[in-house]
């Protein structure tokens, strides 16, 4: 059980497009999401916290225009890069915290998107 | 600052051998979760600890929490060469947010 799905696992693209990202918590519902990046041999670095129904917040020194973030439903919230850069090329990682009562595990973590921006 | 450091960043050691990776934090969290990374994978999650003198013991790794120190350990008893990965220590950013502030990261190499 509490299994995160996210999608593309991997995507290349040229400098200029926008990148979408799904995170889907397949077997529970999920108030809240948290995405993170990582670049190579680094530690995961929050992004920002993704509410359902209600605006994300960032973390400070992410750009919000840049990073678009959308919980549309419990069990689904999106991240866009818009307009990527080479500098954007990263591992993406989503977590969901199950709603409701609490769970041994506060969050569950996907497995990750590699974007690699050319 | 919020921080969590590791130590060591980098650990290679003989299978057979004992060792141990440290966590130091600032944050005021009194919970703290490691997990594992292998080469292009997400995370693996290894221990949920929820209070001041949790231990929590899983094969060859003991993890304990001491929240007054604000250390956390991982001990790695007879390292074999499945263990080799990058071992994440994390904590909430503040009591009760669930948002991670993740350690450095020690990269484990178990040689054979």
């Amino acid at each position: 059980g509490a299994v995160v799905s996210q999608h593309p696992s991997w995507v290349i693209c040229k400098s200029g497009t926008s990148v979408k990202i799904e995170c889907r918590s397949l077997d529970f519902q999920a108030t809240t999401m948290f995405w993170y990046r990582q670049f190579p041999k680094q530690s995961l670095m929050l992004m920002a916290t993704s509410n359902e129904g209600s605006k994300a917040t960032y973390e400070q020194g992410v750009e919000k225009d840049k990073f678009l973030i959308n919980h549309a439903s419990l069990t689904l919230s999106t991240l866009t890069v818009t307009s990527a850069h080479p500098e954007d090329s990263s591992f993406y990682i989503c977590s969901a915290r199950p709603s409701g009562k609490v769970t041994k595990q506060p969050q569950h973590f996907g497995d990750g998107t590699r974007l690699s921006i050319l | 600052e919020l921080k969590v450091e590791q130590n060591p960043l980098f650990l290679s050691m003989q299978e057979g051998k004992n060792y141990t990776i440290y966590c130091n934090y600032s944050t005021t969290s009194d919970r703290l979760y490691w997990y594992r990374q292998d080469p292009g994978k997400s995370l693996e999650s290894l221990f949920v600890l929820l209070s001041n003198g949790a231990v929590k013991q899983e094969g060859r790794l003991m993890a304990s929490l001491d929240t007054k120190a604000r250390l956390s350990t991982l001990h790695i008893t007879a390292a074999v060469h499945d263990l080799s990965a990058t071992y994440f220590c994390a904590v909430d950013m503040a009591s009760g947010t669930y948002k991670y502030i993740f350690g450095t990261g020690t990269r484990l190499k178990v040689l054979a």
